[in-house]
């Protein structure tokens, strides 16, 4: 039972590039979310999915699409990265019943 | 609507002393609230949570909260401070089964 995963660990993006970044929980759960961790401004959610086949915008959408790929997996991605968007993003699922999150070890990008 | 608030992005104590973070919240509905604990270059981990049962709630490794519906709020507390409690902690907020909403954070630094 590994949880949430995420992948890659470590990312550097030139401006203008493109990425994606993945997530996948292992937990059955329904919702899952995305969200970014800058120094001073705690979690900001960017998109989340209550279920298989919907999405939902958070506080700061822009720049970003996601995919709900299954009930497992559900992506992130960055169509032209912004040195604006050098942050550690956070995965989470959420469990129904408890409603307690359970979140994936980040991802750390810098975008240059 | 819902938003969080911590008061203090900073907390000193020492070992051995009383940890108190403050928590203030918003909600248009009864809310569920959450804190969590962040150590280095980690994810986050769930510490306690209300979910409208109790109204003071134990959590993991010695920490309690209060869930005050009048001062809307839902501090943190430890009675003696360790070490290892070093870490930073959010307070977050939800209004059902969807958003969730995190505080700026609070960094608690333990001195010998």
């Amino acid at each position: 039972n590994a949880g949430v995963t995420q992948t890659p660990k470590f990312q550097v993006l030139k401006t203008g590039q493109s990425m994606t970044l993945q997530c996948a929980q292992d937990m059955n759960h329904n919702s899952m979310y995305w969200y970014r961790q800058d120094p001073g401004m705690g979690l900001r959610l960017i998109y989340y999915s209550a279920s298989e086949g919907t999405t939902d915008k958070g506080e700061v959408p822009n720049g970003y699409n996601v995919s709900r790929l299954n009930k497992r997996e559900f992506s992130l991605r960055l169509e032209s990265a912004a040195p604006s968007q050098t942050s550690v993003y956070f995965c989470a699922s959420r469990d129904r019943t408890t409603y307690e999150q359970y979140f994936g070890p980040g991802t750390r990008l810098t975008v240059t | 609507a819902q938003s969080v608030t911590q008061l203090g992005s900073h907390v000193s104590v020492s070992e051995g002393a009383l940890v108190l973070l403050r928590c203030n919240y918003s909600s248009s509905v009864p809310p569920y609230l959450f804190w969590y604990v962040q150590y280095p270059n980690q994810g986050l981990q769930l510490l306690l949570k209300y979910t409208s049962a109790a109204t003071l709630v134990k959590g993991i490794n010695g920490f309690e909260a209060e869930f005050k519906k009048s001062e809307t709020s839902f501090h943190l507390t430890k009675p003696s401070a360790h070490m290892s409690d070093a870490a930073e902690y959010f307070c977050a907020v939800s209004g059902g089964y969807q958003k969730v909403t995190f505080g700026t954070g609070t960094k608690l630094q333990v001195i010998p």
